[in-house]
């Protein structure tokens, strides 16, 4: 069956701290990859979208891999900061236009 | 710019009534998605919306169903409500045809069914 899959348990790290999440996929060849950030009681906000061709990408403190062999991608955030606690998504795309979330990791950078 | 808005923020209803969420994307988006989150998941996608047209539909039963007016704004209605209704749904807007690029989301509606 089709699977995305995120690390269920929340991830605590100290301020400073490099914070690696990861997102698995089972039985999709998605075109690209994309992930937001959510904070309680509000919508998701898009953060980064990697492609298919694409290894790693960069924005600001953020870094995003793409691996289609292993079916991963790993979302870092360097030097994290309190204000970086939240719940973060993946999402890949499904043929037939459906854009499919995982469950979400939650974050906590504590000071 | 104003972003996707959403009405109403909160609702309250009971089983068996029907509801109605509205969306309105942000101006120039002619792209319109809905999805359902229920508590400790991600968005579960129900439709998407582009030029008045359904693009796709996630498997979701026929009590739900959508329509896009031709100012883009979209509804999303839902009769005969289960409790497991109860959830927060979120409409994202886009450029993209097909609504896979950047989403924009709006900060949902919360319904809860009694």
């Amino acid at each position: 069956s089709q699977k995305i899959e995120q690390n269920s348990e929340a991830l605590n790290i100290q301020e400073g701290k490099t914070a690696t999440l990861t997102c698995n996929y089972t039985n999709y060849s998605p075109a690209y990859l994309q992930w937001y950030r959510q904070d309680p009681g509000r919508g998701p906000v898009f953060l980064l979208l990697i492609r298919e061709n694409e290894k790693e990408k960069r924005k600001e403190r953020l870094k995003v891999t793409f691996d289609t062999t292993l079916k991963q991608s790993l979302f870092h955030i360097t030097a994290s900061q309190p204000a970086d606690s939240a719940t973060y998504l993946c999402a890949i795309y499904n043929q037939g236009g459906k854009l499919i979330f995982g469950q979400g990791t939650e974050l906590s950078v504590k000071p | 710019d104003a972003g996707v808005t959403q009405s109403p923020t909160h609702l309250i209803k009971t089983r068996g009534q029907h509801v109605t969420l509205r969306c309105s994307p942000i101006s120039g988006h002619k792209s319109v998605s809905w999805y359902q989150q229920v508590l400790g998941q991600g968005p579960q996608f129900i439709f998407q919306y582009y030029e008045k047209e359904e693009r796709g539909r996630g498997n979701f039963p026929d009590r739900f169903s959508a329509r896009q007016f031709p100012n883009y704004s979209s509804e999303l209605n839902v009769n005969a409500l289960l409790l497991g209704d109860s959830a927060l749904y979120l409409c994202a807007s886009s450029l993209d045809p097909q609504g896979l690029e950047t989403q924009y989301f709006g900060p949902g509606t919360r319904l809860l069914v009694l």
